[in-house]
């Protein structure tokens, strides 16, 4: 089992580029997350998918979009690049919606926004 | 807006020292959870304390859940160069999707 995984792992990105961060688990996992993490901020709820088909809002949802692909997969897409959004993203999964649970997370994609 | 505050934010001690490390918010949570994160790696769950008072060991660590689950602590014995890391809490509730995660610790134990 690879658990999570997230590509790319970098990626520079220019002022109003746009680009789809991908994550997909191989656990049989209903709920799906993407998180932020700044310095000092710890991490932040951009986007979840309690089960598939569905997608909620998270804390920092702006500038984002989401796609829960199927059950495996779920991407997030960055419009319109800001700076703002420079940051290293994890996604993460559990088995069922809740705190719970266990999050199991990928190895992030450190992204720069110029 | 619940918020979880950790300290220190950061620590570094030699090998062989004892720490603990705090967690602490204004708000009560159903569940609290701490998780390990090495450098350029998502973090990695330690452990779940649900009840109040609880306490859990997990070989050199210990954790405790607040009586009035507001607070942690996690507290290591004989700290290893091995144990270094950003720490961090993260609480939830129940029926509620959203875990709320503290800023971290970065401990750096010295060989």
């Amino acid at each position: 089992n690879a658990g999570v995984t997230q590509t790319p792992k970098f990626q520079v990105l220019k002022t109003g580029q746009s680009m789809t961060l991908q994550c997909a688990q191989d656990m049989n996992h209903n709920s799906m997350y993407w998180y932020r993490q700044d310095p000092g901020m710890g991490l932040r709820l951009i986007y979840y998918s309690a089960s598939e088909g569905t997608t909620d809002k998270g804390e920092v949802p702006n500038g984002y979009n989401v796609s829960r692909l199927n059950k495996r997969e779920f991407s997030l897409r960055l419009e319109s690049a800001a700076p703002s959004q420079t940051s290293v993203y994890f996604c993460a999964s559990t088995p069922l919606a809740g705190g719970l649970y266990t999050q199991y997370f990928g190895p992030g994609t450190r992204l720069t926004v110029l | 807006t619940q918020l979880l505050e950790q300290s220190p934010q950061f620590l570094s001690i030699q090998e062989g020292e004892n720490l603990t490390v705090y967690c602490n918010s204004s708000s009560v949570f159903s569940s609290l959870q701490w998780y390990r994160q090495e450098p350029g790696e998502g973090p990695v769950l330690l452990v779940t304390v649900v009840t109040g008072g609880e306490v859990k060991k997990l070989k050199r660590l210990t954790f405790q859940f607040g009586d009035a689950r507001k607070d942690s602590s996690l507290h290591i014995t004989a700290a290893q160069p091995g144990d270094t890391g950003l720490y961090l809490c993260a609480g939830s509730n129940t029926g509620g999707f959203k875990t709320i995660f503290g800023a971290g610790t970065r401990l750096f134990v010295k060989a």
